[in-house]
């Protein structure tokens, strides 16, 4: 079965300061692993995604994940928080053997304090 | 380039009515994606099409939701009769699937939302 955990509901992050959302999956296939990201009243937007290149993957805006094999996580990055960064970001799965399947994580809420 | 639009923005409707939803996926892309956003239930996928064909409805939640793709560039997502718990945010996305393999299946190109109240 494949799955997708968001690890944290909501991180609390100061401006200026690291970011850190986590996600593990769960697959029987080499998965594509992105993260999107939805500010309020908005539709998804993609950030970065892993399709089995290089396993640190950059992305818009200053974030980047790094695809860890053993520990089956692709944690989303960021080296210092903007305001601008508060959003809701979900972690996706989406197989590669053929289909359609596409697995959202829950989502994690990020607050950015001044 | 365009992105997927959707249309309405937003709908308020009285319980009982028809509500259609509309979405244009993005030129050349060969799959498309209707979503559900809820505070209490996230994102659900309800159905989804390759190539104009639904490969999986088991998300659509009952007999009053119906969905169609009569074309490449066209797709509508139908509630009859609509009832306040389907009030939501109804996201259409859209991808470019290339087959199995590592690497080709494309991302999701999400629209703006429909916003929709059933009073």
């Amino acid at each position: 079965a494949q799955s997708v955990t968001q690890l944290d509901s909501h991180v609390s992050v100061s401006e200026g300061t690291p970011v850190l959302l986590r996600c593990n999956y769960s697959s029987s296939y080499s998965p594509s692993l992105f993260w999107y990201v939805q500010h309020p009243n908005k539709g998804l937007q993609l950030l970065l995604k892993y399709t089995s290149a290089a396993t640190l993957v950059k992305g818009i805006n200053g974030f980047e994940a790094e695809f860890k094999k053993s520990e089956t996580s692709f944690h989303l990055t960021k080296p210092s928080a903007h305001m601008s960064d508060a959003a809701e970001y979900f972690c996706v799965v989406r197989l590669n053997t053929g289909g359609f399947k596409t697995i959202f994580g829950a989502g994690t809420r990020l607050f950015v304090k001044a | 380039d365009a992105g997927v639009i959707q249309s309405p923005r937003h709908e308020v409707t009285e319980m009982g009515q028809e509500v259609t939803l509309r979405c244009k996926p993005i030129s050349g892309h060969n799959s498309l994606f209707w979503y559900r956003q809820t505070m209490m239930r996230g994102l659900e996928l309800l159905i989804y099409f390759n190539n104009n064909v639904p490969i999986d409805d088991s998300g659509m939640p009952e007999d009053r939701f119906s969905a169609k793709m009569p074309n490449a560039s066209f797709s509508t997502l139908k509630i009859q009769p609509s009832e306040p718990r389907d009030s939501a945010v109804y996201f259409c996305a859209s991808s470019l699937y290339r087959g199995a393999g590592i690497g080709r299946t494309g991302e999701l190109f999400f629209g703006e939302g429909s916003r929709l109240t059933v009073l």
